[in-house]
C-alpha cells in the first residue's frame, strides 16, 4: 500500500524553526516527484513546494521562498521541509503529496498531514 | 500566477438531486501536448484531499460515475448527477500548467 506519513509538526514561536518529515512507503520513492501542500485552519489548499525525483529541481511558492526549503533523502525514502523564520501566517496543516508518474501528473496520494502552530 | 475561481462557495443539496460547481482559470489550461491540466479534488470532513477527476473529465480509480467533469480552456464544471450523503465536503479545482494553484473550495452539504 502506498503511504505517506508526515511528522515534526508542533508549536513554535514566531521567528522560530521547524523541520517536517514525510516517510514514504509502498512505492519506489526515488522515481517520483514530491510536493508539500498546506492548509491554514478553516482555509483552502495552498501548494508551497516541489522537488524532482533526484532532488535537482526545486520550486517554492513566493509566499515561502527564502524561508521554507524542500529536500529529500532517497536512501531513506524521506521528504523534508525545513521551515525557518516562521510567521503566524505559516500556521497550517502541512501535507506531503506525491506527483503521479503520468504526464502532466496529479497529486495522489496525500499524507494525513502534520499541524504547525506559530504562536508566542 | 494563475488564479482559479470557483462558484458557488457553498452548496446545500437534497439527496438524490444534482449539483454543479464551476471553476474558471485566469489563463488557458490547454497545454501544447493537447492535454488540459485541470483537476478536481474532494476533501471530506476530517480527511486529506482525494483526487476525483484528472485532465478535465477523467474519473480517477474508484470514483463513482455520478461524478463528471467537463469544460475547456478556462471554464470548467464538476457535476454530481445524484448527490449522496457521502459526497459532503469541500471540492477544489486545481491547475498544473504553471506550477500548481487551487480554487478557493466549494463546500457541499446535505439539506
Amino acid at each position: 500500500e502506498v503511504q505517506l506519513v508526515e511528522s515534526g509538526g508542533g508549536l513554535v514561536q514566531p521567528g522560530g524553526s521547524l523541520r517536517l518529515s514525510c516517510a514514504a512507503s509502498g512505492f519506489t520513492f526515488n522515481s517520483y516527484e514530491m510536493n508539500w501542500v498546506r492548509q491554514a485552519p478553516g482555509k483552502g489548499l495552498e501548494w508551497i513546494s516541489y522537488i524532482s525525483s533526484s532532488g535537482s529541481i526545486i520550486y517554492h511558492a513566493d509566499s515561502v521562498k527564502g524561508r521554507l526549503t524542500i529536500s529529500r533523502d532517497n536512501a531513506k525514502n524521506s521528504l523534508y521541509l525545513q521551515m525557518n523564520s516562521l510567521r503566524a501566517e505559516d500556521a497550517a496543516v502541512y501535507y506531503c503529496v506525491r506527483l503521479s508518474s503520468a504526464s502532466p501528473g496529479w497529486f495522489d496520494p496525500w499524507g494525513q498531514g502534520t499541524l504547525v502552530t506559530v504562536s508566542s | 500566477d494563475i488564479v482559479m475561481t470557483q462558484t458557488p462557495l457553498s452548496l446545500s443539496v437534497t439527496p438524490g438531486q444534482p449539483a454543479s460547481i464551476s471553476c474558471k482559470s485566469s489563463q488557458s489550461l490547454l497545454h501544447s501536448d493537447g492535454k488540459t491540466y485541470l483537476y478536481w479534488y474532494l476533501q471530506k470532513p476530517g480527511q486529506s484531499p482525494q483526487l476525483l477527476i484528472y485532465e478535465v473529465f477523467n474519473r480517477f480509480s474508484g470514483v463513482p460515475d455520478r461524478f463528471s467533469g467537463s469544460g475547456s480552456g478556462t471554464d470548467f464544471t464538476l457535476k454530481i448527477s445524484r448527490v449522496e450523503a457521502e459526497d459532503v465536503g469541500v471540492y477544489y479545482c486545481m491547475q498544473s500548467i504553471q506550477l500548481w494553484t487551487f480554487g478557493q473550495g466549494t463546500k457541499v452539504e446535505i439539506k
